[in-house]
């Protein structure tokens, strides 16, 4: 089963603008990452928060996680046409290693 | 290599039939990962493996599904008697492992198709 769910399913918006986008999860974690997919290839690794952080920032991403709520946003400022992908959530459950990836949130930047 | 190799990118075959994912993780990472990716999905996760330890085989969905893993290399997914079911795009990723989960580095993945 899923252990991160993304919310909105899919997102469309003008090239300038800021794009959010939510993850729920279920169990208690050790860390939250946030992924890339670009259409037909592999993930890529995009920001990665701790479970004792709060918010991380990266160029244009800014991450937030609040482990009381078992939720997290990622932030895209100022978006770019190659900002058009599928943006996924993983977390790692306490005393698991291996990563659970939600449904994802398909972004299509508009020119 | 630089990154994570997976091979075939693309395998066609007929129901019924078995198929062999091959994937090359990056040298040095001890943590090895498959996921299935069904069309417009998120990733399933299939099998984990971290160094010399019982690799996790929780997510196979059948024992037609079976991983190995030669060290801290190459790793070999097979589907035997391969279903239409099956189709999807198998990713591949390795991190440096150890005790707490950090960034995966995916490959390409292996788009099958059953017919």
């Amino acid at each position: 089963s899923q252990q991160g769910e993304e919310d909105p399913q899919a997102l469309s918006i003008q090239e300038g603008e800021n794009a959010t986008m939510n993850c729920s999860y279920k169990t208690s974690i050790n860390n939250l990452q946030w992924y890339r997919q670009n259409s037909g290839r592999g993930l890529v690794h995009l920001i990665l928060i701790r479970s004792n952080e709060r918010e991380k920032h990266s160029g244009r991403l800014r991450v937030t996680l609040d482990t009381s709520k078992k939720s997290s946003s990622l932030l895209i400022t100022a978006s770019r046409a190659a900002d058009t992908a599928s943006y996924f959530c993983a977390t790692d459950a306490r005393g698991d290693y291996k990563l659970s990836f939600g449904a994802g949130t398909t972004v299509t930047v508009r020119a | 290599g630089a990154g994570v190799s997976q091979s075939p990118s693309n395998k066609v075959t007929e129901k019924g039939k078995d198929v062999e994912l091959r994937c090359d993780p990056i040298s040095g990472h001890t943590a090895l990962y498959w996921y299935r990716q069904r069309l417009g999905q998120g990733l399933e996760f299939l099998i984990y493996f971290q160094g010399n330890s019982a690799p996790d085989k929780s997510g196979l969905p059948s024992d037609r599904f079976s991983a190995e893993r030669t060290g801290e290399s190459v790793s070999t997914l097979t589907i035997q008697r391969t279903q239409q079911e099956d189709s999807a795009v198998y990713l591949c990723a390795s991190s440096l492992g150890g005790t707490r989960t950090g960034e995966l580095f995916f490959g390409e993945g292996s788009r099958l198709t059953v017919l």
